[in-house]
């Protein structure tokens, strides 16, 4: 399996344009989490699915910020308008269900807003 | 909602020498999690702790969970370079439910 696939890995993009930040997770995995990653703030999940279905989006900063799962191989994080303050490593995560074997992160989206 | 304090932040260790990172949670928890997170990296996934008093080890590494289901900790022992990196504790609720992650130790090695 190849694991947790996120792209693009790098994206440097204007204030103010739209962001897409895409995430294939492992093949059989139930949940799918999105994180984002900053010095200042840690790890912070912001959104779940479990079984396509959005469970919890009380980490979204705000309405900018949108996730979609429409099927079980696929999901997008997308920012608009994005803002410099968004900059960020992003992190796509699954897991199985029973959750013994722990969460399966990819290798995150670097995206920095200028 | 739950909240989970990792000590210390920061680590800087002699290679060879033991070292151990703790993590405390004011809520009794179901289950604990550990992961590590090499520089530029992404975070992997370690071991998970569920029973009382658990004590679990992956060669160098010794993971305790307390009696009370309140805190954790992470022992290595004989500090090796390849130990360089940040070390999570995550908790959740049930299977399947959100990860609160601890604010890590960021671990650095002293050759």
């Amino acid at each position: 399996d190849a694991g947790v696939i996120q792209s693009p890995r790098h994206e440097v993009t204007e204030m103010g344009q739209e962001v897409t930040l895409r995430c294939k997770p492992i093949s059989g995995h139930n949940s799918l989490f999105w994180y984002r990653q900053t010095m200042m703030r840690g790890l912070e999940l912001l959104i779940y699915f479990n079984n396509n279905v959005p469970i919890d989006d009380s980490g979204m900063p705000e309405d900018r910020f949108s996730a979609k799962m429409p099927n079980a191989s696929f999901s997008t994080l997308k920012i608009q308008p994005s803002e410099p303050r968004d900059s960020a490593v992003y992190f796509c995560a699954s897991s199985a269900s029973g959750g013994g074997y722990g969460y399966t992160f990819g290798s995150g989206t670097r995206l920095t807003v200028v | 909602g739950q909240q989970v304090m990792q000590i210390p932040q920061y680590q800087h260790v002699q290679e060879g020498e033991d070292f151990t990172t703790y993590c405390n949670s004011s809520t009794t928890l179901s289950n604990i999690q550990w992961y590590k997170q090499r520089p530029g990296g992404h975070p992997v996934f370690l071991i998970q702790l569920v029973k009382s008093g658990e004590v679990k080890k992956q060669k160098r590494l010794t993971f305790q969970f307390g009696e009370a289901k309140k805190n954790s900790s992470l022992h290595i022992t004989a500090t090796q370079t390849t130990d360089v990196g940040t070390y999570f504790c995550a908790l959740s609720k049930a299977a399947g439910n959100k990860l609160t992650f601890g604010g890590g130790t960021r671990v650095l090695v002293k050759p």
